[in-house]
């Protein structure tokens, strides 16, 4: 049960698009359209941004979106604003019938 | 409004105990798998378990299994977390979810657990 990997930090300026990866393996983001997104501003709760792979719940911007080839899933932020600035965590269901939680990416608005 | 209250957090000694609980509220929660996901201290979030409607089917992450078990009591709306054997990394705060679409959301705001001598 390694974690999926992703980058420590990512930044961009404001209006301009952010990816995060999020890489697997076979027994989990590449067997499975499982894969979330959440987002963790400093000292809050996660809340969910992208579901199976690519659907956005309700009240979730569509400057966010969803994307998976192979055994890795992107998430990008596009027009990038202040408020996004954020930890970002993608987490895919295992083979295992268990879960896994990316390694977390730091978002910086410059 | 989908409420979820996390309690029973606090110190414990390496190989203590403690019980964690979930009440949840403002929706249907015997119909859903429940979720624990914890976080160390500055560190990232890490699935701990999850259990299915009726608590018949349990899943766990290695780190922990063995040592922890989660149940539930749907007529209390409420989960639960036994945290047996208690190492110094299971320090975290812990956070419970329901599960949808293989997704979990909301989440509570979590209860510290700090494992120390």
């Amino acid at each position: 049960q390694s974690a999926l990997t992703q980058p420590p930090s990512v930044s961009g300026s404001p209006g301009q698009s952010v990816t995060i990866s999020c890489t697997g393996t076979s027994s989990d983001v590449g067997s499975y359209n499982r894969v979330s997104w959440y987002q963790q501003p400093p000292g809050t709760a996660p809340t969910l941004m992208i579901y199976e792979v690519s659907n956005r719940p309700s009240g979730v911007p569509d400057r966010f979106s969803g994307s998976k080839s192979g055994n890795t899933a992107s998430l990008t932020i596009s027009g990038l604003q202040a408020e996004d600035e954020a930890d970002y965590y993608c987490s895919s269901y295992t083979s295992s019938s268990t879960f896994v939680f990316g390694t977390g990416t730091k978002v910086t608005v410059l | 409004e989908v409420q979820l209250v996390e309690s029973g957090g606090g110190l414990v000694q390496p190989g203590g105990s403690l019980r964690l609980s979930c009440a949840a509220s403002g929706f249907a929660f015997s119909s859903y798998w429940m979720h624990w996901v914890r976080q160390a201290p500055g560190k990232g979030l890490v699935w701990v378990s999850r259990i299915n409607s009726d608590g018949s089917n349990t899943n766990y992450a290695d780190s922990v299994k063995g040592r922890f078990t989660i149940s539930r009591d749907n007529a209390k709306n409420t989960l639960y977390l036994q945290m047996n054997s208690l190492r110094v990394e299971d320090t975290a705060v812990y956070y419970c979810a329901p599960q949808k679409d293989y997704s979990t959301n909301p989440w509570g705001q979590g209860t510290l657990v700090t494992v120390s001598s």
